[in-house]
């Protein structure tokens, strides 16, 4: 099994929003939904932002936004703000009783 | 408030075995689902196992089956991870995390431990 394709990287200008992608198969992202979005601090633990594609726990701000459309999930951040700035990682199940992550996407605000 | 602490790790010799726990509290343990995660250094994160909450259920990433084995204590609020065989690639940060909704494994993983570095070298 390969890893979910995200891009190494985005960026924005505070204020801005932002669309970071994770690509899968009909076998993974496709065939169900259930996707998760984790948000990574380097030397932090991971924090749930979206989960059942487009769902946000409590206290994850509105800015924050879960979407898919075919074997592609993506999540938005608009409104970028300075605390954005982190590691962004997709997860989704793979069927077989199996998740797989995506490789992970670096956002930077400018 | 939910708490994990996450103890075991350290370094061992490839081939050596190492066994993690993950020490929970602030919430009713049986009633969730519970999972390890690892990190390596300047990599990605990396599901690698996770139980159901009556323990009847557990699955393994396809890097760890067979070598790891996850348990729980419902009784001492506590999960287990047995590394057998290990690799230098098994080289990581592991975290454990609850399921955020209840005792099935979704991976909607709402809390989570601060991680045990584990080094396997020579």
């Amino acid at each position: 099994q390969s890893a979910l394709t995200q891009p190494p990287s985005a960026s924005g200008s505070p204020g801005q929003s932002v669309t970071i992608s994770c690509t899968g198969s009909r076998s993974d992202v496709g065939g169900y939904n259930q996707v998760s979005w984790y948000q990574k601090h380097p030397g932090k633990a991971p924090k749930l932002m979206i989960y059942e594609v487009t769902k946000r726990p409590s206290g994850v701000p509105d800015r924050l936004s879960g979407s898919k459309s075919g074997n592609t999930a993506s999540l938005t951040v608009s409104g970028l703000q300075a605390e954005d700035e982190a590691d962004y990682y997709c997860i989704s199940y793979a069927g077989s009783n199996s998740w797989m992550f995506g490789g992970g996407t670096k956002l930077t605000v400018l | 408030e939910v708490q994990l602490l996450e103890s075991g790790g350290g370094l061992v010799q490839p081939g050596g075995s190492l066994r993690l726990s993950c020490a929970a509290s602030g919430f009713t343990f049986f009633n969730y689902a519970m999972t390890w995660v690892r990190q390596a250094p300047g990599k990605g994160l990396e599901w690698v196992s996770s139980i159901s909450g009556s323990a009847a259920s557990t699955y393994y990433g396809d890097s760890v089956k067979g070598r790891f084995t996850i348990s729980r204590d419902n009784s001492k609020n506590t999960m287990y991870l047995q590394m057998d065989s290990l690799r230098v690639e098994d080289t990581a940060v592991y975290y454990c995390a609850k399921e955020l909704t209840g005792p099935y494994v979704l991976i909607d993983l709402d809390s989570w431990g601060q991680g045990t570095l584990v080094t396997v070298s020579s």
